[in-house]
């Protein structure tokens, strides 16, 4: 069975740094491509970052463009989530996933991030 | 990157059906066959339903179907069970510029 738990949340004030992890199980972790995926409080799903099975090629949404940085760690079974210049509107509960084929197949619980002062 | 537009709520009675729909571009829904849906219980994590417009991953029923039509996705909940009762997203490949953008989301309540 496939598990992913995500750590690494919490609170941080807007202009902080945050460094969200993803422990991956029971899968082929350097297999698959690996995707970020956010929901701020009581809003819809928000694809954040993607990043490929070697770590070759990352890729992010506009919002978060210059501030995030992915990256994994294929021996370690890790993904994550390098957050840095934080703002209010970063306040989300942040999932990691797994890809097959331009769809995220398996998700972690999530980790709540928030933003405040 | 704007969302994908989804009726807010959707509803029916239990053994009716519910179609939710997905309306994008030819820049996202429209341009590629990878539309997938997914569905949220309240403080869940999302479930993947129907991948690639119409394809089902192993263990999910067959009440779920998916299909496409332009720039329009739909997905269509057949026999709606009280456990259907659950917030549904869209989710779409647009691209290597804007790479993947998610649906605005649906509340599904069975009556």
């Amino acid at each position: 069975e496939v598990q992913l738990v995500e750590s690494g949340g919490g609170l941080v004030q807007p202009g902080g740094s945050l460094r969200l992890s993803c422990a991956a199980s029971g899968l082929t972790f350097s297999t698959y491509w690996m995707h970020w995926v956010r929901q701020a409080p009581g809003k819809g799903l928000v694809w954040v970052s993607r990043i490929k099975i070697n770590g070759g090629i990352t890729d992010y949404a506009d919002s978060v463009k210059g501030r995030f940085t992915i990256s994994r760690d294929n021996a370690q079974n890790t993904l994550y989530l390098q957050m840095n210049s934080l703002r209010a509107e970063d306040t989300a509960v942040y999932y990691c996933a797994t890809s097959g084929s331009h769809r995220l197949d398996d998700w972690g619980q999530g980790t709540l991030v928030t933003v405040s002062p | 990157q704007s969302a994908l537009t989804q009726p807010p709520s959707a509803s029916g009675s239990p053994g009716q059906s519910v179609t939710i729909s997905c309306t994008g571009t030819s820049s996202d829904v429209g341009g590629y066959n990878y539309v997938s849906w997914y569905q949220q219980h309240p403080g869940k994590a999302p479930k993947l339903l129907i991948y690639e417009v119409n394809k089902r991953p192993s263990g999910v029923p067959d009440r779920f179907s998916g299909s496409k039509s332009g720039n329009t996705a739909s997905l269509t909940i057949s026999g709606l069970q009280a456990e259907d009762e659950a917030d549904y997203y869209c989710y779409s490949y647009a691209g290597s510029n804007k790479f993947y953008v998610f649906g605005t989301g649906t509340k599904v309540t069975v009556l």
